[in-house]
């Protein structure tokens, strides 16, 4: 079975505050994904990563930055929290090319920024 | 830029009925596949429809697309309580970058 396995359940940081959110897969897939998610706005790419090193932006990176040292693991950044940062965020892999077409996600770290 | 919309967005049947959901999205796709996420948690793979294929099932899920009308349903044929859950469509036009709609809600009542 696929595992994808996020650091956090639950987190609550202060505005300002550096948040690091992890994730891991045990599958060697070679694409990672975080998305968040919002009420009635459903899940939104935030960034996706190809390999190891490699990054692209999805439809919402700002005030965002990833990082993949390995690649079993993406890590999504937070740089300088804000309030409306309080979400969802979901991490999702995929293998590469033709065989990518089912993400398995990670049970989700429901952020909150006071 | 969202792809999937899902219709309706909160749907509450009894136990043993049918429910039904679509989708609808914009742009030609490769494939588009269903997840289920149960409250608070991460979303689950529930079925693939690619873009050549017209209906699909899997145990108690039946999926449809049509293609010229950007559209898909899917089917939960005799519900459960456990069937509980949101409901999410999601497209792949290129590569294998998704696009998830906004989900339907199911509540299914024992």
């Amino acid at each position: 079975d696929v595992k994808v396995t996020q650091s956090s359940r639950y987190l609550v940081k202060r505005t300002g505050e550096k948040v690091f959110l992890e994730c891991v897969q045990d599958m060697d897939h070679e694409n990672m994904f975080w998305y968040r998610q919002d009420p009635g706005l459903g899940l939104r790419l935030i960034y996706f990563s190809y390999d190891v090193k490699m990054k692209e932006k999805g439809d919402i990176p700002e005030g965002y930055s990833v990082s993949r040292e390995k690649k079993e693991r993406f890590s999504l950044i937070l740089e300088s929290a804000s309030t409306n940062q309080t979400s969802m965020y979901l991490c999702a892999s995929s293998f590469g090319g033709a065989r990518g077409e089912t993400q398995y996600f990670g049970p989700g770290t429901r952020l909150l920024v006071l | 830029s969202q792809q999937g919309e899902e219709d309706p967005q909160a749907l509450s049947i009894q136990e043993g009925e049918n429910a039904t959901m679509n989708c609808s999205y914009k742009t030609s796709i490769n494939n588009l596949q269903w997840y289920r996420q149960n409250s608070g948690r991460g979303l689950v793979h529930l079925i693939l429809i690619r873009s050549n294929e017209r209906e699909k099932h899997s145990g108690r899920l039946r999926v449809t697309l049509d293609t010229s009308k950007k559209s898909s349903s899917l089917l939960i044929t005799a519900s459960r309580a456990a069937d509980t859950a949101s409901y999410f469509c999601a497209t792949a036009p290129t590569g294998n970058q998704f696009y998830f709609g906004t989900g339907t809600s199911l509540t299914v009542i024992p």
